[in-house]
């Protein structure tokens, strides 16, 4: 079966600073891969998705990603942070293509310093 | 437009109570996926409708877990004889069809407690 995992249930970062978020999934077969972000009292947000298309995959807010099949990995990055970044940070996998069905990780909680 | 809606917001019941939730997709979204997230944990998948049918329920965790969708829009997840581990955010996202290259547009969540 499917999994995703994510290192790291709360990273900090400074304001200005590199935002690293590591994701690795395990899959047979090649994966449909996703960040979602949720800000505090709102639903879940897609920031990017990988679907076999380029290995480096951009998003909304600054974001991208880097799928690398040898690494197992979709680690989530972005230059710079801002506070409005705090949040809670999904990776997720899809079976395959004809089924939205989701698999997310335990998430990972990115606070922002000053 | 108007996203993904769910009532109630907030739900405190018994143990041993029957419970219904509610999801109002986005307008003309044929798919449609609940999602259980319990404290701490991230989204775990339980049941997706492809129209009026469900068309993968393998991530109900038991026979007191129901959903239905009968005319292809909204769905209503049913929880009979409530126990204390089934307390969480209950979530739906719909999408335009099922493929994984559509994206889902999560609601904000149905928050359960059983008491």
């Amino acid at each position: 079966a499917q999994s995703v995992t994510q290192l790291g249930s709360h990273v900090s970062v400074s304001e200005g600073a590199l935002v690293l978020l590591r994701c690795n999934y395990s899959s047979s077969v090649p994966p449909y891969l996703f960040w979602y972000v949720q800000y505090p009292n709102q639903g879940l947000q897609l920031l990017l998705k990988y679907t076999s298309a380029a290995t480096l995959v951009k998003g909304i807010n600054g974001f991208e990603a880097e799928f690398k099949k040898s690494e197992t990995s979709f680690h989530l990055t972005k230059p710079s942070a801002h506070m409005s970044d705090a949040a809670e940070y999904f990776c997720a996998v899809s079976p395959s293509s004809n089924t939205g069905k989701l698999i997310f990780g335990q998430g990972t909680t990115l606070q922002v310093k000053p | 437009g108007a996203g993904v809606s769910q009532t109630p917001s907030n739900k405190v019941t018994e143990k041993g109570k029957y419970v219904e939730l509610r999801c109002d997709p986005i307008s003309g979204h044929t798919a449609l996926y609940w999602y259980r997230q319990s404290l701490g944990q991230g989204p775990e998948f339980l049941i997706y409708f492809q129209g009026t049918g469900a068309a993968d329920d393998s991530g109900l965790p038991n026979d007191r877990f129901f959903a239905v969708r009968p005319e292809g829009s909204v769905s209503t997840l049913k929880i009979q004889r409530t126990e204390r581990g089934d307390s969480a955010v209950y979530l739906c996202a719909s999408s335009s069809s099922f493929s994984s290259y559509n994206e889902q547009f999560f609601g904000p969540g149905t928050r359960l407690t059983v008491l």
